[in-house]
This record gives C-alpha cells, sequence and structure tokens, in this order.
C-alpha cells in the first residue's frame, strides 16, 4: 500500500506553543519508530511503538516530549512549551516487526519543525 | 551498546566513476544488521542494501553493493556508474540483538555525496 505519511510536512511555531506531529505508517506494520535530525547530523532515536505500547521512552529529550499511538495505527508526537532547540526534523518510520535483525525501517518523508 | 563511525563527512565522484563510502562499526553483539540508506534533498529516507552478519556474500542491489569486512568491522557502500540522481546524503546504520540495540537502527553522521557531471 501507500508508504508512511507524516503531516504537517512543515511547522513554524512560537516559543512556548504545544505542537502535533502526526504519522500514518504502512499498512499492516506493527512497529513504529519516531526519530530526530537536527541540522546537520545524523537521526537521533526517540521512541518505538509495539502495537500500541511503548516500551522504552527513554530516548524522549525531555518530560516535554510525548508520543501515542492508538489503533495499532496513526502516532502522534507531541512536544509542550516548545525551545528553540526542538527545531529540527522529526522523521517516523515503520517496519513489519519489531526485533527482527533484517527488517529495514520505511520513513516518512518528515515534518521540518521550525520553533522562532 | 552500537556505535557507526562514517568518517567522510562529503564526497565528489565523477558522473559514471565508482564511489565506496566508508562505515565502520561496533557492537558487542554477534548477531547483527548493516544497513544504508540515501537522503535527497526532499528528505525522505530510502532503504538501498541490507548485510547480515552472518551472511556469507556481500550483499548486492543493482547498482549499490555492500563490501563487507567483518574482521574490520566494515560495511562499505559501493555505488557503480555513478549518476547525477545520486547525489544525497547517506547514511550507514546498523541493528544488534540485545538490548536497545535489538529494536531501533543505530545511524552514523551520513556522508553527502555530490556527482559532477
Amino acid at each position: 500500500g501507500a508508504g508512511v505519511s507524516q503531516s504537517p510536512s512543515n511547522k513554524v511555531t512560537e516559543k512556548g506553543k504545544d505542537v502535533e506531529l502526526r504519522c500514518d505508517p504502512i499498512s499492516g506494520h506493527t512497529a513504529l519508530y519516531w526519530y530526530r535530525q537536527s541540522l546537520g547530523q545524523g537521526l537521533e532515536f526517540l521512541i518505538y511503538f509495539q502495537g500500541n505500547s511503548a516500551p522504552d521512552k527513554s530516548g524522549l529529550p525531555s518530560d516535554r516530549f510525548s508520543a501515542e499511538r492508538t489503533g495499532g495505527s496513526v502516532s502522534t508526537l507531541t512536544i509542550q512549551r516548545t525551545q528553540q532547540e526542538d527545531s529540527a526534523v522529526y522523521l517516523c518510520a515503520s517496519s513489519l516487526v519489531v526485533g527482527r535483525v533484517g527488517s529495514p525501517l520505511h520513513f516518512g518523508n518528515g515534518t521540518r519543525l521550525t520553533v522562532t | 551498546a552500537q556505535k557507526i563511525t562514517q568518517t567522510q563527512p562529503g564526497m565528489f565522484v565523477q558522473e559514471k566513476e565508482a564511489v565506496t563510502l566508508d562505515c565502520t562499526y561496533d557492537t558487542s553483539d554477534q548477531s547483527y544488521g548493516l544497513f544504508w540508506y540515501k537522503q535527497p534533498s526532499s528528505g525522505e529516507m530510502i532503504f538501498l542494501i541490507y548485510q547480515g552478519s552472518y551472511d556469507e556474500q556481500n550483499a548486492t542491489e543493482g547498482r549499490y553493493s555492500l563490501n563487507f569486512q567483518k574482521a574490520r568491522k566494515s560495511a562499505n557502500l559501493v555505488i557503480s556508474a555513478s549518476q547525477l540522481g545520486d547525489s544525497a546524503m547517506y547514511f550507514c546504520a546498523m541493528r544488534g540483538v540485545s538490548g536497545a540495540g535489538s529494536y531501533q537502527l543505530t545511524f552514523g553522521k551520513g556522508t553527502k555525496l555530490s556527482v559532477i557531471p
């Protein structure tokens, strides 16, 4: 079916505002991942979901970041009281299963977040 | 824990020539997987090729091949017959079997490849 879909593609927000980033994974993929990519940097792992459960939240940078997944499908990453250092591209990915060594991640186009 | 090192921030290659992008890794896992992704200026991460640690032969996918040297812990990407559309960032990544490395992909910082006409 269709690939991983993320919205919005671009988001400009004022410092202190809350933002919600949405990810719609490939149909049938049980695993969903959020990564952050700052300018000129590699990918920083934030959180993953197996179904609706997030077993490891330790990658979230601060308690201003939260994520949920409902119906084993769509996921939302929420950043409260945004700061300028939150400016980055937020990438969502999905894979068929979690924990299979050879299972690649399929990425969306990302949401470019700019905090002014 | 896994670690990926890509030592070439930027590379240039003439169109139609071959190019090798370097990747070294570190892990204590005996079983692991190595991946290469391409990220064009549009931003999407495109999966290119996969190599398993127990695979005896180097992986190939069209013009992409992975030069896997297990003893040296290197997994270099070779692109043959470069095309202008190959200009992009290239990321090496790995997944292990223990701890956090068993579910996430750990990425290197990437190499920016520019293909010159």
